[in-house]
C-alpha cells in the first residue's frame, strides 16, 4: 500500500502570493492532520480534519486554510505568503485512535 | 495547553553503544499517549515506539525501549546497540487520548553515531 503522499516536494514563491499544498492519506484513513516544521524545531500542529470536518487548528493566523474532500485527500491554502511561512509543511494521516503516519513533506521557501 | 521539552540538543554515541534520549512533559490529563518519532535527513517523521500512559510497562521494540516515568513526566528513548542508521533528529511527541491526530513535539534531539 502507498504511504501518505504529498505534491510539491519542493516549492519557491514570492512574498505576497499563494501556496496550496496537497495531500492523499493512506488508503482507509479517514483522518488527514497538517504540521509546518520550521527549520531546526518540531512539527507545530496547524490542522485535523476527519470525514471531512475541521476537528482541530493550531494557533495560525486564518491566512492558513485548509479542507478535506470526499476521497480523504486534503488541500493546505496559505494566503498572503510571508517569509517566515518558509517550512516544511507535513501531512499526517490515521485511523481513529491509532499512530499517525507522515508524508515526506513540502519544502516551501518564499523568498 | 501540553508542552514537550528536549533538553539535548545533540548526543553522540558510539557505534554498538548505548545511548538515552530524555523528554519531559507537562499535562494535566491523566490518559494520553507518547511517541517517538525519528526523522533522517530525507525528511519523512518514522515511528519508533509508542507508549500508552495506562500502561505501567515500559514499551520496548527491538533495540529501542522507553522509560516512562508518569509521576516525574519523564519519557526517556533507550536505544541500544547502536547502529549508523540510527543518526537522525529524534523527537519526542505527545497526543491527548480524546484528539487522536493532534500531536505536541518537542524540539529534537541530533543523534551522531560514530564508527
Amino acid at each position: 500500500d502507498a504511504g501518505v503522499t504529498q505534491s510539491p516536494t519542493h516549492l519557491i514563491k514570492t512574498r505576497g502570493q499563494q501556496v496550496t499544498l496537497r495531500c492523499s492519506p493512506i488508503s482507509g484513513h479517514k483522518s488527514v492532520s497538517w504540521y509546518q516544521q520550521v527549520l531546526g524545531q518540531g512539527p507545530q500542529f496547524i490542522f485535523q480534519y476527519y470525514e471531512k470536518e475541521e476537528r482541530g487548528r493550531g494557533n495560525f493566523p486564518d491566512r492558513f486554510s485548509a479542507r478535506q474532500f470526499p476521497n480523504y485527500s486534503s488541500e493546505l491554502n496559505v494566503n498572503a505568503l510571508l517569509l517566515g511561512d518558509s517550512a516544511l509543511y507535513l501531512c499526517a494521516s490515521s485511523l481513529q485512535g491509532n499512530t499517525i503516519y507522515f508524508g515526506e513533506g513540502s519544502w516551501l521557501t518564499v523568498v | 495547553a501540553q508542552t514537550v521539552t528536549q533538553s539535548q540538543p545533540e548526543m553522540s554515541v558510539q557505534e554498538a553503544e548505548t545511548v538515552t534520549l530524555s523528554c519531559t512533559y507537562d499535562t494535566s490529563e491523566s490518559d494520553y499517549y507518547l511517541f517517538w518519532y525519528k526523522q533522517p535527513p530525507s525528511r519523512q517523521m518514522i515511528l519508533v515506539i509508542r507508549q500508552e500512559a495506562y500502561k505501567q510497562q515500559n514499551a520496548t521494540e527491538n533495540r529501542f525501549s522507553v522509560n516512562f516515568q508518569k509521576a516525574a513526566k519523564s519519557f526517556s528513548l533507550k536505544i541500544s546497540d547502536s547502529q549508523l542508521g540510527d543518526a537522525a533528529m529524534y523527537f519526542c511527541a505527545y497526543r491527548s487520548a480524546g484528539n487522536f491526530n493532534k500531536f505536541y513535539f518537542g524540539s529534537g534531539t541530533k543523534l551522531n553515531v560514530k564508527p
